[in-house]
């Protein structure tokens, strides 16, 4: 089963940031999060992933909290092609094959 | 970057028949594959991780005689749906990293089946 809560959906206004929460309470130490996401009939895309650390590159930023329970994935100027079905993701200790088990995501729709 | 090429992206095939789909990394070697399925409007399931050379693993309720897995080659992983049915119509989608301790899962583009 998915380890991580994501709102059903969202809404964000074209130029502005959008900031998509998850929750992922039982997250184990050395499990990675990542996060991808999928416009309508494509595969996923690689966005960012992180353990610790928060991490930024020229998609978006990563912010995990202290304790690791929940992550905050920041579209800083999101873009009406950013429209899509944003997943959150807790690896699987790679010591038990390391995949990738998807939860429900979050539909994210950018407005004019 | 890391491309992962699939393929067909769309076939229709007769109840009955089997199919093939092919799954590519292009540009690294894929030491493990995964491949999904997607229903309209749910989530990437899981149904089996695949190692180079090795029985694939299949996920729980997933029947491993239906959904042939084949990881011959560090490139090359197929998915072979024997005796269709209407119901496993759906969107299949394969990912491939090159190895467990990568951080690095690359996915495909996914094949639409529909099985009349």
């Amino acid at each position: 089963d998915a380890k991580t809560t994501q709102p059903t959906s969202m809404d964000c206004a074209e130029g502005r940031a959008a900031n998509l929460p998850c929750n992922h309470s039982t997250i184990s130490g050395n499990e990675y999060v990542y996060w991808y996401r999928q416009i309508h009939s494509q595969g996923p895309q690689y966005i960012i992933h992180g353990l610790k650390n928060n991490e930024t590159n020229e998609m978006a930023s990563l912010i995990i909290t202290e304790d690791r329970k929940s992550s905050t994935l920041i579209l800083p100027h999101a873009t009406l092609r950013d429209t899509a079905v944003y997943y959150c993701i807790v690896r699987v200790d790679r010591n038990q094959g390391g995949k990738l088990i998807f939860g429900q995501g979050t539909e994210l729709s950018v407005k004019p | 970057g890391a491309v992962v090429s699939q393929h067909p992206s769309r076939v229709i095939c007769k109840s009955g028949t089997s199919v093939k789909i092919e799954c590519r990394s292009l540009d690294f070697q894929a030491t493990t594959m995964f491949w999904y399925r997607q229903f309209p409007k749910k989530s990437l399931m899981l149904m089996a991780t695949s190692n180079e050379g090795s029985k694939a693993t299949y996920e729980q309720g997933v029947e491993k005689d239906k959904f042939l897995i084949n990881h011959a080659s560090l490139t090359l992983s197929t998915l072979t749906v024997t005796s269709a049915h209407p119901e496993d119509s759906s969107f299949y989608i394969c990912s491939a990293t090159p190895g467990r301790f990568s951080y690095g899962y690359t996915f495909g583009s996914g094949t639409r089946l529909t099985v009349v």
